[in-house]
């Protein structure tokens, strides 16, 4: 069975710039939970999405968004990048939404500021 | 909101000594608790969980881990460590009605020789 799958790994933009990352979750998994992970904060919940709706926001600008598709594959855009955006961000998905349901992480999109 | 916090961010053990690591949560109902190995370049791989049931849970590479309700605490053992253990290691929480995980702050595993 694949993995979640995160494109692309690596990726170089500019401030000010857009970017938009995608997540192919495990087959038959619905709910995909995005975090963006830094050397200085850690391990940062974004936001997840069950059935094509967020139910579930952090506590992180309104530059970041996402949203999730009838396939269950997610995207997440970050727009007015910022040197703090450098990152590596993780998409986990899991079977149902939350209450004790292991996430299956992917290796990560890492996203380099310049 | 839960805050998770791991002691020590390093911890050197000798190949074929034990492995602790130690994880305390903050709240007062017990939250559904895990343990996550992330290796270089790599995603976070579960480890082990706890929901409700058996405190004393057990997950792949030999690892276990032991619930205590009254310390709040979710400690991760490891009876005998491998080179192949060396890796970032986190602790994450996420409470009965919530859908978030909220991780420590992780903790560096080497393995000696």
């Amino acid at each position: 069975k694949a993995g979640v799958t995160q494109t692309p790994r690596y990726l170089i933009k500019t401030r000010g710039q857009q970017v938009t990352l995608s997540c192919s979750p495990i087959s038959g998994h619905r709910s995909v939970s995005w975090y963006q992970q830094t050397p200085g904060q850690g391990l940062q919940f974004l936001f997840e999405y069950f059935s094509e709706t967020q139910r579930n926001k952090g506590n992180f600008p309104g530059r970041f968004s996402g949203r999730q598709f009838s396939n269950s594959r997610s995207e997440m855009n970050v727009s007015t990048l910022e040197l703090g955006d450098s990152a590596l961000y993780l998409c986990a998905s899991s079977l149902l939404s939350g209450r004790g349901q292991p996430q299956h992480f992917g290796d990560g999109t890492r996203l380099s500021i310049l | 909101a839960q805050s998770v916090t791991q002691l020590g961010s390093h911890v050197s053990v000798s190949e074929g000594a034990l492995v602790l690591l130690r994880c305390n949560y903050s709240s007062s109902v017990p939250p559904y608790l895990f343990w996550y190995v992330q290796y270089p370049n790599q995603g976070l791989q579960l480890l082990l969980k706890y929901t409700t049931g058996a405190t004393l849970v057990k997950g792949i590479n030999g690892f276990e881990a032991e619930f205590k309700k009254s310390e709040t605490s979710f400690h991760l053992t490891k009876p005998s460590a491998h080179m192949s253990d060396a890796a970032e290691y986190f602790c994450a929480v996420s409470d009965r009605d919530d859908y978030k995980l909220s991780f420590g702050a992780g903790t560096t595993v080497t393995v000696r020789a």
